[in-house]
């Protein structure tokens, strides 16, 4: 079974500092890794995704992620927070079963910018 | 704008009501998925249509009954529900049904059952 953990809740940053944003993952199989954005009142945006290729993963909106197989991680980061980026971000793991597409989301990150 | 659409955007119902959730996408998709998305709860995949076909229903209850006429469009009518069905639903639409696939959300439909 997959499984995905995001370690923290909150996270409060101030604008222009870095953001670090913790997911950890399990699965069975050779994983896709997503991260998605949830703006207030608004429905989820893909940031970026991961699919075996290269590793250092490159998103919108300056975020990237880094998917590291020996510690099952998929954080992601943005090298100077915007207020513009406070939202909820979700890490979502797809396994490659047969079957279809199934996706499994973490209890999402909320993230505060402060001035 | 993703490309998917959901209407209404707010629906208060009794839990004696019929109301129905419309999902449109825009992308030329063939998969499209209701989710459930409750306060402090990880997002519930409900149903995965493909090609029109349902191929997913994941133990929901069968006060949820999902519709999809065509490739563009999937509903999810709603009868007899409980308060704790009170939620925001989600849908979403994916060119296929392959796991590298991305899969693009609607804004989503805020559900309040009194």
């Amino acid at each position: 079974a997959q499984s995905v953990t995001q370690l923290d809740s909150h996270v409060s940053v101030s604008e222009g500092t870095p953001v670090l944003l913790r997911c950890n993952y399990s699965s069975s199989y050779s994983p896709s890794l997503f991260w998605y954005v949830q703006h207030p009142n608004k429905g989820l945006q893909l940031l970026l995704k991961y699919t075996s290729a290269a590793t250092l993963v490159k998103g919108i909106n300056g975020f990237e992620a880094e998917f590291k197989k020996s510690e099952t991680s998929f954080h992601l980061t943005k090298p100077s927070a915007h207020m513009s980026d406070a939202a909820e971000y979700f890490c979502v793991v797809s396994d490659r079963r047969g079957g279809g597409n199934k996706l499994t989301f973490g209890t999402g990150t909320q993230l505060k910018v402060e001035l | 704008e993703t490309g998917v659409t959901q209407t209404p955007r707010h629906l208060v119902m009794g839990m004696t009501n019929k109301k129905s959730l419309k999902c449109e996408q825009h992308l030329g998709h063939n998969a499209m998925y209701w989710y459930k998305q409750s306060a402090k709860k990880p997002l519930e995949l409900m149903f995965v249509y493909s090609l029109e076909e349902r191929v997913e229903n994941n133990s929901v209850p069968s006060r949820f009954s999902p519709e999809c006429p065509n490739s563009s469009h999937l509903f999810l009518h709603l009868h007899t529900l409980q308060p704790e069905d009170s939620a925001l639903y989600l849908c979403a639409s994916s060119h296929g049904t392959g796991t590298e696939e991305t899969q693009y959300f609607g804004p989503g439909t805020r559900l309040l059952v009194l």
